[in-house]
């Protein structure tokens, strides 16, 4: 199975600031990587897609890049809303894989 | 817009079974291959299944697999997981997730909840 393992696991930052979230497989997966967004409670929401899309209603501020192993997402500019745990996932191969998950936590 | 719906969660004991369901609607539901995600709560997400759009093939995480079947009825825009010989370390909140382009889940259900405890 392909392990994803993001960093850092957990974030402090303030309204306003960029933030990135790595994402790194133990395999290259190509450009089959996604981002989702959980807050407490609620169900994940897809954010990006094959790498650097954009999923549809999804705010600009939110990008992703990365091909092969290394993968980041970035937060332009961090809205009140943003504050929620992050997690990778591969989409390269069955069984389908998450990272651990990044809490990205108001400073 | 989509909407995805799960049942049938609850507490059962360990070794005995369960079928989750997820009725599918706004989109053409026959057409999109359905997957089975858990997250133990307050832990981190878990793929557990695929099916095919037209039901053709399957896939199950290890730790599932010769337990858990999904299955899915096209005529009835519905998902099943069929849960057997179930472990207490199957306790986890199950969200039903609709497949798309480019091996994308893009929507989610609310998910229900799986209590395996005796």
């Amino acid at each position: 199975d392909i392990q994803m393992t993001q960093s850092p696991s957990s974030v402090s930052a303030s309204v306003g600031d960029r933030v990135t979230i790595t994402c790194r497989a133990s395999q290259g997966i190509s450009s089959w990587l996604a981002w989702y967004q959980q807050k407490p409670g609620k169900a994940p929401k897809l954010l990006i897609y094959a790498a650097s899309s954009l999923q549809s209603g999804v705010p600009s501020r939110f990008s992703g890049s990365g091909s092969g192993t290394d993968f980041t997402l970035t937060i332009s500019s961090l809205q009140p809303e943003d504050f929620a745990t992050y997690y990778c996932q591969q989409a390269n191969s069955f069984p389908y894989t998450f990272g651990q998950g990044t809490q990205l936590e108001i400073k | 817009q989509v909407q995805l719906v799960e049942s049938g969660g609850g507490a059962v004991q360990p070794g005995r079974s369960l079928r989750l369901s997820c009725a599918a609607s706004g989109f053409t539901f026959s057409s999109y291959g359905m997957h089975w995600v858990r997250q133990v709560p307050g832990k981190g997400l878990a793929w557990v299944a695929v099916i095919w759009h037209d039901g053709s093939n399957e896939y199950y995480a290890d730790s599932v697999k010769g337990r858990f079947t999904i299955s899915r009825d096209n005529s009835k825009n519905t998902l099943y997981l069929q849960m057997n010989s179930l472990r207490a370390e199957d306790t986890a909140v199950y969200y039903c997730v609709k497949g798309g382009e480019v091996n994308k889940m893009d929507s989610w259900g609310q998910g229900t909840l799986v209590t395996v405890s005796s």
